[in-house]
């Protein structure tokens, strides 16, 4: 099983500002690497997937990157909407999912 | 609009089976796989398994193996996941959740259903 990883648990920061979120697996899963966002209560949401490539829907300040084993979310400019828990997966060889990591108002 | 309603909350005994139905619409079903993710309160999102809606083939995860059953209706569109001898800690919500690509069995899922909350309480 590939494990996930992903760091930090929580991230504090203010409005307006950037935030960095990192993913790693435990073995390459090339660029079959998404992201979800979830907020309170609801179900998660598909941000990006292959690595990079934003879904439907969803705004250019979020960004992917990465492939192999090392990934990284981009949120380029927070806003108030978008304080949530965000979880990597892998789904290289079916699927995984990181721990998550909570982005929450500094 | 693509859209997946699953069925309403259950409440368990330890030992007891739950049944939990996904309705698709808004696409063909027979497009698409299926996955079941469930979530512990507080917790991350675990993968349950997945199931085909085209042949029926399923792939479920290790640790829910001889537990677990993922079947589909195509006359109703409609998945379901069984869980056998319910335990204290299967207590989550789960989801079902579309390939976002049909014709893989790797892929991101969207979308996602509301959710089911499952409770093992004696």
């Amino acid at each position: 099983e590939i494990v996930m990883t992903q760091s930090p648990a929580t991230l504090s920061v203010s409005p307006g500002e950037r935030a960095t979120l990192s993913c790693r697996a435990s073995q390459s899963v090339s660029s079959n690497l998404a992201w979800y966002q979830q907020k309170p209560g609801q179900a998660p949401r598909l941000l990006i997937y292959g690595a990079s490539t934003r879904a439907t829907g969803i705004p250019a300040r979020f960004s992917g990157s990465g492939s192999g084993t090392e990934f990284t979310l981009t949120i380029s400019s927070l806003q108030s909407e978008d304080f949530a828990v965000y979880y990597c997966q892998q789904y290289n060889n079916w699927a995984t999912f990181g721990p998550g990591t909570k982005v929450d108002i500094k | 609009q693509v859209q997946l309603v699953q069925s309403g909350a259950e409440v368990k005994k330890p030992g007891a089976s739950v049944k939990v139905s996904c309705k698709a619409s808004g696409y063909t079903f027979t497009s698409y796989g299926i996955s079941w993710v469930r979530q512990a309160p507080g917790q991350g999102l675990e993968w349950m398994g997945w199931i085909s809606a085209y042949n029926g083939n399923t792939n479920y995860a290790q640790k829910l193996q001889g537990r677990v059953t993922m079947t589909t209706d195509t006359s109703t569109s409609t998945a379901y996941m069984e869980l056998r001898s319910l335990r204290s800690d299967d207590t989550a919500v789960y989801y079902c959740a579309r390939d976002l690509w049909g014709g893989y069995t790797s892929s991101p899922f969207d979308p996602w259903g509301q959710g089911t909350l499952v409770t093992v309480s004696s």
